[in-house]
């Protein structure tokens, strides 16, 4: 099994590109999510999603887009590129259960110049 | 709105030794669940740990054990037998047993450091 897929690993970005961060898992989970990590500041939640065709808000939303169209696919959008975003990116995914194992993406190193 | 924090930026252990990584969390929801994680410096995030909240008894994976004091929304990760691939940092989590959110919420982390 794959298990989360995260492409790309690293980008390079120019202030205001957009780009799309890549996330799918195989294992029919119906949670997935997108957090980001900064220095001595952990993970934050940016979006989350808890079935197909559902998503919302977690603690740090802006600027950037999520949809969710299948169960394996949660693609994370920027819609213009700011130095802000420079972090690492994961995706995560895990089953409809609070006491389930959330199971991470490789993550993506994005850096804004 | 839950928080998690971890009061220890760095701890360093003796190969062999004993460790105890601090996390208290703050909650008003009885259904919850504590997780460690573990990511070493290939940024992979590993599963170490959980404990449900309605469960009295601590979990034990291995060389792993917390302390949950779920009065005192404490909850110490234990590491025994220290080996150097223990080398990482290790995050404290928070999970609210609803089922309409997915909302891991995170400490800031603890970089541990294990000496030969």
């Amino acid at each position: 099994n794959a298990g989360v897929t995260q492409t790309p690993k690293f980008q390079v970005l120019k202030t205001g590109q957009s780009m799309t961060l890549q996330c799918a898992q195989d294992m029919n989970h119906e949670y997935m999510s997108w957090y980001r990590q900064d220095p001595g500041m952990g993970l934050r939640l940016i979006h989350y999603s808890v079935g197909a065709g559902i998503t919302d808000q977690g603690e740090v939303p802006n600027g950037y887009n999520v949809s969710r169209s299948t169960t394996e696919d949660f693609p994370l959008r920027l819609l213009s590129a700011a130095p802000s975003q420079t972090s690492v990116y994961f995706c995560a995914s895990s089953y409809r259960q609070g006491r389930a194992e959330a199971f991470f993406g490789q993550g993506t190193r994005l850096t804004v110049v | 709105a839950q928080t998690v924090t971890q009061s220890q930026p760095e701890m360093s252990v003796q190969e062999a030794e004993t460790v105890t990584l601090s996390c208290t969390y703050d909650t008003s929801e009885s259904d919850y669940y504590l997780f460690w994680y573990k990511q070493p410096p290939s940024r992979q995030m590993i599963l170490v740990i959980r404990q449900e909240a309605y469960k009295q008894q601590n979990a034990t994976e291995n060389r792993f054990s917390v302390n949950f004091q779920k009065a005192a929304k404490s909850f110490s990760l234990k590491i025994s037998d220290s080996q150097l691939g223990d080398a990482a940092m290790y995050f404290c989590a928070y999970r609210s047993g609803s089922y309409n959110t997915d909302k891991l919420i995170f400490g800031t982390g603890t970089r541990l450091q294990v000496f030969p």
